[in-house]
């Protein structure tokens, strides 16, 4: 099936700065989406990108799907401690391929 | 969204013994999936449950370790079987409801935290 690829595996941030998360995969994908999981949570839809090239603003968070529709990017600026959490993408049709996820902790 | 309630939050198994694993939706959906998370790790679908017929494995899961029963559409157990302590992991009922494109996008339970022993 297919595979998403996700980096970095551990994001260490400075409250205030800005981070960024990648998705890839060596397939085009008919959409990708992104979860959340907070520590001890289950994980939580956040938005889903369609269109090629396409870009999603949530506040703080800029979603990204690239112009081949094989890669993704998830941008937030300025983290608070609420960031906290890990981030995955997942690409599929029916069945969801999910990342290994990117595990962010705030340095207060 | 759906609301799914999950049951039990948390076990501690012992070896060889059997757990099932409740998830019930507040409406009718299609789409049933169960997913396992071993600790640290991302989500790996274990099957889809299918409403009145046998559910579909994924590669590397089978029916006689993760028996699953779909009586209806908003009703579905997973049991893990003769547990070792491999089978240690967060199970997680989800739903699929389509989004844009077609593509179903997942609420979760909030999972069944299994320890074996």
């Amino acid at each position: 099936g297919q595979q998403v690829m996700q980096i970095p595996q551990y994001q260490h941030v400075q409250e205030g700065e800005d981070f960024t998360t990648y998705c890839n995969s060596s397939t085009t994908l008919s959409n990708i989406q992104w979860y959340k999981q907070r520590p001890g949570g289950h994980p939580v839809f956040l938005i889903q990108l369609v269109k090629s090239g396409e870009v999603k603003k949530q506040k703080r968070l800029t979603f990204q799907f690239g112009e081949a529709k094989k890669n993704s990017s998830l941008h937030i600026t300025a983290t608070q401690t609420t960031d906290v959490g890990t981030y995955f993408c997942a690409g599929g049709g029916y069945k969801l391929s999910f990342g290994a996820g990117t595990t962010v902790t705030v340095r207060a | 969204s759906a609301v799914i309630s999950q049951k039990p939050s948390r076990d501690i198994c012992q070896r060889g013994t059997s757990l099932t694993i409740q998830c019930q939706v507040d409406s009718q959906v299609t789409m049933m999936f169960w997913y396992r998370q071993q600790p640290g790790q991302s989500l790996t679908l274990i099957a889809t449950a299918n409403q009145g017929s046998e559910a579909t494995y994924e590669s590397g899961f089978v029916i006689d370790k993760f028996p699953i029963s779909r009586p209806n559409l908003t009703f579905s157990t997973l049991t893990v079987s003769n547990m070792s302590p491999e089978d240690s992991s967060i199970y997680l009922c989800s739903v699929g409801l389509a989004g844009d494109s077609g593509a179903n996008v997942l609420t979760f339970g909030a999972g069944s935290r299994l320890t074996v022993l």
